[in-house]
């Protein structure tokens, strides 16, 4: 049973507009979600976290939002970029587990000029 | 900038051979970790270590197994290949408690 969830698998959005990716999780004792983004041929890439302190946390065009409540938590990319199209992971860990992440299936963006 | 590298890009392997998958790391993080990637799934965890000689099972240790006998070298072992463990696999590594992880690019495996 998947613990992360990105229930799309993909999500086209136009160059200049908002891109919001979206990843649900199970487990409530998860305190710390994180974002990776990956190119092909290359591995992922760390883009952005958040503590469950936290409902969001802000870094340039990316901003990640937690709902607690709803074991909800998102990624928005405003404005999106060409450059921005590749597959994005979500990830969760919990403390007590110590430094284990589980991913989620990721979800492939693609931008459109 | 903290490097993370796989011996092999791509690998074809046959059916009952030893497979053996090197990462390296050179940045004296305490904490590495294999993964394997495959559609739909995403990345699930084979094994972790925190230290040198210490291993720890992850979600999908069967068929696997791990060394570490220096800090910066983690190498993934498939005892017998089997057509199943057809996969990218990806190293990564972190410091001390912090999720964090750096990846390498990552191994594409194909077991006829």
């Amino acid at each position: 049973d998947q613990q992360v969830k990105q229930n799309s698998p993909s999500l086209s959005v136009q160059e200049g507009r908002i891109s919001i990716l979206n990843c649900d999780y199970t487990n409530s004792m998860f305190d710390y979600f994180l974002w990776y983004k990956k190119y092909p041929a290359e591995g992922p890439t760390f883009l952005i976290s958040i503590s469950s302190i936290k409902d969001k946390n802000e870094d340039g065009r990316f901003t990640v939002f937690l709902n607690k409540s709803a074991k909800h938590l998102s990624l928005h990319i405003v404005p999106s970029q060409p450059g921005d199209s590749a597959v994005y992971f979500c990830a969760a860990s919990d403390s007590g587990s110590a430094r284990q992440l589980t991913f989620g299936s990721g979800t492939q963006l693609t931008v459109l000029p | 900038d903290v490097k993370v590298t796989q011996s092999s890009r791509y690998l074809v392997k046959r059916t009952g051979e030893k497979v053996f998958l090197e990462c390296v790391q050179d940045m004296d993080h305490e904490n590495m970790f294999w993964y394997r990637q495959d559609p739909g799934l995403g990345l699930r965890l084979i094994y972790f270590s925190y230290d040198v000689k210490m291993k720890e099972k992850g979600d999908i240790p069967e068929g696997y197994s791990v060394s570490r006998e220096k800090k910066e070298r983690f190498s993934l072992i498939l005892e017998s290949a089997s057509t199943n463990q057809t996969s990218m696999y990806l190293c990564a590594s972190s410091p001390g408690q912090d999720e964090k992880l750096f990846f390498g690019s990552g191994t594409q495996l194909s077991v006829l």
